[in-house]
């Protein structure tokens, strides 16, 4: 089974500054991945998907940015930071078999990020 | 894009009765349904999830079922105990040809109270 790692577990950065998070996989290969961002009590929002390594697409605009370097890695960044950025940044996988059907999404431990 | 209503918001139960938790999806072609945990703090953990060729689906306590004609699917869980109080989502997802990238789109989330 899939294990994903998720660091760091807790930011807290000052507005205007860089982002940068990072997530990997392990127990699957070529895998889609996900960003989510889930606001204090709210649900959970796309922010971006891959299928394979340098494919991203972006589901909503916004001043972040996501890149996939290698096939287990899914990187989230940001060249500066807004107080809304605030918020658990959840990264999640599925096998990304090549199918009709989802697959399903298991997702890794979160990062909650402060922006002061 | 897809779009999927949950409800309710909130929902308190006495411990040992059941709780029954609705969602709505306005995409036809949806055709993987899973349904989140998620206790405070956590990431959300998969508890079941059920595929459009299956009306319902069970796992001891906890049951799902699917109304394609109508696009709803609920979640039921029995004989509720103290450990099921958490937010729960529900979720839908298209999951075209080509590894089902699309991601999932989720509800906004239940937050059920399991009252002693």
């Amino acid at each position: 089974s899939q294990t994903i790692h998720q660091w760091p577990a807790t930011l807290v950065q000052p507005v205007g500054s860089p982002l940068s998070l990072e997530c990997t996989v392990e127990g699957t290969s070529n895998p889609n991945l996900y960003w989510y961002r889930q606001a204090a009590g709210r649900g959970l929002q796309l922010l971006f998907y891959s299928v394979g390594i340098g494919q991203i697409s972006s589901e909503v605009p916004q001043n972040l940015s996501a890149s996939r370097p290698q096939d287990r890695q899914f990187i989230l960044s940001s060249k500066k930071l807004l107080l809304s950025d605030s918020g658990f940044y959840l990264c999640a996988s599925d096998r990304g078999v090549t199918t009709r059907t989802q697959e399903t999404q298991y997702f890794g431990p979160g990062t909650r990020l402060l922006v002061l | 894009g897809e779009n999927v209503e949950q409800h309710p918001s909130t929902l308190s139960v006495q411990e040992g009765d059941s709780a029954v938790i609705k969602c709505t999806y306005s995409d036809s072609a949806s055709n993987y349904f899973p349904w989140y945990k998620q206790e405070l703090g956590k990431r959300p953990q998969l508890i079941i999830d059920i595929r459009s060729n299956v009306g319902e689906k069970k796992d001891q306590r906890i049951a799902v079922t699917l109304n394609k004609t109508a696009k709803h699917f609920s979640l039921h869980i029995t004989e509720t105990q103290p450990e099921d109080s958490a937010v729960y989502f529900c979720a839908a997802s298209i999951g075209e040809i080509g590894g089902g990238a699309d991601g999932l789109t989720f509800g906004k989330g239940t937050h059920l109270i399991i009252q002693p």
